[in-house]
């Protein structure tokens, strides 16, 4: 079974310029998690979908970031202007389980953004 | 605000040595917790879980042990090998972050052949 898919896996882009990064969750996985990690940290939640409906954003900087889940399936993450401190690893992960308690996630491999 | 957080950033141990990882959490809600794995340029990988009805659970050559009085988690790894070299970091859910997991910091480890 294919693992969580994520493009690109680098990224290098200028200050203010846009990027956006893609994530295809494991297949039947209905739930959908978008996580920033700077070095050495822990990732931090930044959006979880369940099927298409955003269920918590709420630490999502929605100046300028934004992400969407058409059908319920890939997700794409937009950060438009880039700053400096956005440099990170932004992890996406899935999850067979809705809402449950006990919810094991599964991450992708991340897409490195490097900010100039 | 309500966090995870480990004790030592780096634990270093020769081969075939036993691995103990600590991890404290501050949120008494928090009844599910997990083990992730990342090793350099992957994404974090699962090694274990544990509920809060229990307090201790076993898999391959690691144990995870739950102390809920003094909020505390361990990871234990036997026979540590070359390939378990990685960060580790520790995630709990619950109470009022139900569905969602909060990551401590990480501890490196290295083992040395």
């Amino acid at each position: 079974e294919a693992g969580v898919v994520q493009s690109p896996r680098y990224k290098i882009i200028e200050k203010k310029q846009p990027v956006a990064f893609w994530c295809n969750p494991i297949s039947g996985h209905n739930t959908l998690y978008w996580y920033l990690q700077n070095l050495g940290q822990g990732p931090e939640l930044l959006i979880r979908y369940e099927n298409e409906e955003a269920v918590d954003d709420s630490q999502l900087p929605k100046d300028r970031f934004s992400a969407e889940r058409l059908k319920g399936v890939d997700s794409t993450l937009k950060i438009q202007p880039a700053e400096l401190g956005d440099s990170a690893v932004y992890l996406c992960a899935s999850s067979p389980r809705g809402l449950a308690a006990y919810n094991e996630q599964f991450f992708g491999p991340g897409t490195r953004l490097t900010v100039l | 605000g309500e966090s995870v957080g480990l004790h030592l950033p780096t634990l270093s141990v020769q081969e075939g040595d036993n691995s103990i990882i600590n991890c404290a959490y501050s949120n008494s809600a928090s009844d599910y917790f997990i083990w992730y794995k990342q090793e350099s340029g992957k994404g974090p990988q699962f090694i274990i879980d544990i509920r809060s009805n229990m307090d201790k659970r076993q898999g391959q050559r690691v144990t995870v042990l739950l102390n809920k009085t003094v909020k505390h988690l361990s990871l234990q790894i036997a026979a540590t090998q070359p390939g378990d070299s990685a960060v580790y970091f520790c995630a709990e859910s619950g109470g009022t972050s139900y569905g969602k997991l909060t990551f401590g910091q990480g501890t490196i480890l290295t083992v040395h052949p």
